[in-house]
């Protein structure tokens, strides 16, 4: 059965710090892993898709990386602001790759 | 509106009451899915659909029936709700193997 695990569940920064969030997962048979981030009381907002055959995806500060050998992911936010402040949620496809299985996710706090 | 929706956004019922959730794509999206959020669980999957017509069970799916005669709507029913089921419900939609989509969620509170 498919587990995911972020760690740490929460996270203190000062404003202008670059951060690594991480995610893993037990089985290493994705097809793709999700990042996705919530703002309290919102629902949840797809930051990016990373195919398995990708190492990497970027989309503005952000940059995930997949190494599905070592069942690991990880988001990286260069330059944290304010309004980066959410929970940070990954996922990946369940075995039989018909629906998400989601990490309990990391909080995000940045500081001004 | 282009998107997923959910309606209603809130609500408060009894116990013992039947209440529909409801989920409404325009993207023509193959799969839908049903989950709820808890705090200590995370996200959980009650119930997804690969196409019209098509369900299944997910990770908790008693206390829920689910029904999908349209591609676009995929509606959730508690058929008697209990205390257990006060949650946040997340409706998704995914074409194929491709990036997911969520609703802005349903605060179900059961008293």
């Amino acid at each position: 059965k498919q587990e995911v695990t972020q760690i740490p569940a929460a996270l203190s920064v000062p404003e202008g710090e670059n951060l690594v969030l991480n995610c893993s997962f037990t089985d290493s048979a994705i097809y793709n892993l999700q990042w996705f981030r919530q703002d309290p009381g919102k629902g949840l907002t797809s930051l990016l898709l990373i195919q398995s055959s990708q190492r990497e995806q970027t989309s503005g500060r952000l940059n995930a990386s997949l190494d599905k050998s070592s069942g690991r992911s990880t988001l990286y936010i260069a330059a944290s602001q304010p309004g980066d402040s959410a929970t940070y949620l990954c996922a990946v496809p369940n075995q039989a790759g018909t629906a998400l299985i989601f990490g309990k996710g990391t909080t995000l706090s940045v500081s001004s | 509106d282009a998107g997923i929706t959910q309606s209603p956004r809130y609500k408060i019922t009894e116990t013992g009451r039947q209440v529909t959730l409801m989920c409404h794509q325009t993207w023509s999206h193959s799969y839908m899915f049903w989950y709820r959020q808890d705090l200590g669980h995370g996200l959980r999957l009650i119930y997804y659909s690969a196409a019209a017509d098509i369900t299944d069970k997910g990770e908790v799916p008693d206390g829920y029936v689910v029904s999908r005669s349209k591609t676009e709507n995929f509606p959730l029913t508690l058929e008697s709700a209990t205390r257990s089921q006060t949650s946040v419900y997340f409706c998704a939609s995914r074409a194929g193997n491709t990036e997911a989509f969520f609703g802005q969620g349903t605060r179900l509170t059961v008293v």
